[in-house]
């Protein structure tokens, strides 16, 4: 059974202090890994998605990156408009997405 | 604009009473999906569709049905709604299964 476990639950940043999340993962065949962020009360915004070890995705402050059981997103400089839940999410072609419970990122100013 | 559409936004239902949450995309999107989120759960998938006609369980099905009769719209029905089906939900659709999802803003139902 696919699984996916997301750390920590909650993190709270000063606004410029880097940190990281992860994504550990256990699947039969990865066929992809997604990354999302979530604000309350609205839809997941997709932002990344990797597909093999060592691939290495940016977007502004993030950057995602893969190993064969984990992921990482890393959060350079952050904002307080950085504030959401992320969200990774497994799909081993078995059944569409598996989604970890999320890591809820507050940044303070 | 590219978009999931769902409706209605929010729903207070009374026990046993059938009850049809819509979906609509605008993308031509084969996979479309329905999710629940409850707070310490995550986001749990109820149904998927990978093709008109085509239909699959999540890992929470029960108490619930969908149907694809069209590629744009994947409509998620509870024929008799109960309390423990009180959740956010989501649906979403996406190009292929290389692609990332695109989630409707939710449904906040309520069943009392």
């Amino acid at each position: 059974e696919d699984q996916v476990t997301q750390s920590p639950e909650a993190l709270r940043l000063q606004e410029g202090e880097s940190s990281s999340l992860n994504c550990s993962y256990t699947v039969s065949g990865l066929r992809g890994l997604f990354w999302y962020r979530q604000d309350p009360g609205k839809g997941p915004e997709f932002l990344f998605t990797l597909y093999s070890a060592g691939e290495e995705k940016e977007k502004e402050r993030l950057k995602a990156t893969l190993t064969k059981k984990e992921s990482f997103l890393h959060i350079t400089a952050p904002k307080p408009e950085d504030s959401a839940t992320y969200l990774c999410a497994v799909d081993s072609g078995n059944t569409p997405l598996v989604f970890g419970k999320g890591t809820r990122l507050s940044v303070i100013a | 604009e590219a978009q999931v559409t769902q409706n209605p936004r929010y729903l207070i239902t009374v026990t046993g009473k059938k009850l049809t949450v819509t979906c609509s995309q605008n993308m031509n999107h084969e996979y479309m999906s329905w999710y629940r989120q409850d707070p310490g759960l995550g986001l749990r998938q109820i149904y998927y569709s990978m093709n008109v006609e085509v239909t699959d369980k999540g890992d929470v099905p029960e108490g619930y049905k969908v149907s694809r009769k069209e590629k744009r719209n994947f409509p998620l029905i509870l024929e008799s709604p109960s309390p423990n089906q009180t959740s956010l939900y989501f649906c979403a659709s996406r190009e292929s299964l290389n692609y990332g999802y695109t989630f409707g803003s939710g449904t906040r139902l309520t069943v009392v």
